[in-house]
């Protein structure tokens, strides 16, 4: 089973912000990551975080980790129908990352 | 410049058959990991290469294998193939091992039947 955890649905309304959840365990994780995944497809990249870090932003996307508790955030602001898809949490521990189950975001116009 | 590129995009095998699944990683990327990502059990790490040497594995039966070229390119392995193995393989590419960044191809939808 996963050690990465996150809440299986989400739906919003279109323009509205998304906040996607994930708690992971190991306190030793060096990166956090937050994937997209569409149907059919691989894995796109979205963003990232150093474990020193608290916040980080890029465009539509803000990242919050809480390091003490374990929890890293994703909010996408004014989301869209294109950002329906499921979104994978990931840590990085030494040479493997470790992922979340996937939260699959559906945005309603 | 190409992202990753995994081939073939599906393959269809029966129960027994081995197969072998390649991964071209992006240019100057000399890390390579392997994913498992089944409805069941999500994403999962099979192994990950780095100048031709395994530096990790996952928890998988020796049935799963791989293999790096000097020239970064990743091949993996499964033999005696399982209803279960039936799975979309995911392949990472770094720039070396322990990157910030992890880039993932399409993937190889692999069917055993």
């Amino acid at each position: 089973g996963e050690d990465v955890e996150q809440s299986l649905f989400l739906s919003v309304r279109e323009g509205d912000s998304s906040v996607i959840n994930c708690t992971y365990t190991d306190s030793s994780s060096t990166y956090l990551y937050w994937y997209k995944q569409e149907p059919g497809a691989g894995l796109q990249l979205l963003t990232y975080i150093f474990s020193n870090m608290d916040m980080k932003q890029d465009q539509r996307l803000t990242v919050l980790l809480n390091k003490k508790d374990k929890h890293l955030s994703l909010r996408i602001a004014d989301t869209q129908t294109g950002d329906s898809a499921i979104y994978f949490c990931a840590e990085r521990r030494n040479n493997d990352m470790r992922f979340g189950a996937g939260t699959r975001l559906t945005v309603k116009p | 410049k190409a992202g990753v590129t995994q081939t073939p995009r599906y393959l269809i095998k029966t129960r027994g058959q081995q197969v072998t699944l390649s991964c071209s990683p992006i240019s100057g990327h000399r890390s390579v990991s392997w994913y498992q990502q089944t409805p069941g059990q999500g994403l999962q790490f099979l192994f990950e290469y780095f100048s031709e040497t395994q530096r990790n594995k996952g928890n998988f039966p020796g049935r799963f294998s791989g293999r790096q070229f000097s020239n970064s390119r990743s091949e993996m392995n499964v033999s005696t193939l399982e209803l279960g193995d039936s799975a979309l393989y995911l392949c990472a590419s770094s720039l070396v091992t322990g990157s910030s960044e992890a880039f993932f191809g399409q993937g190889t939808r692999l069917t055993v039947v």
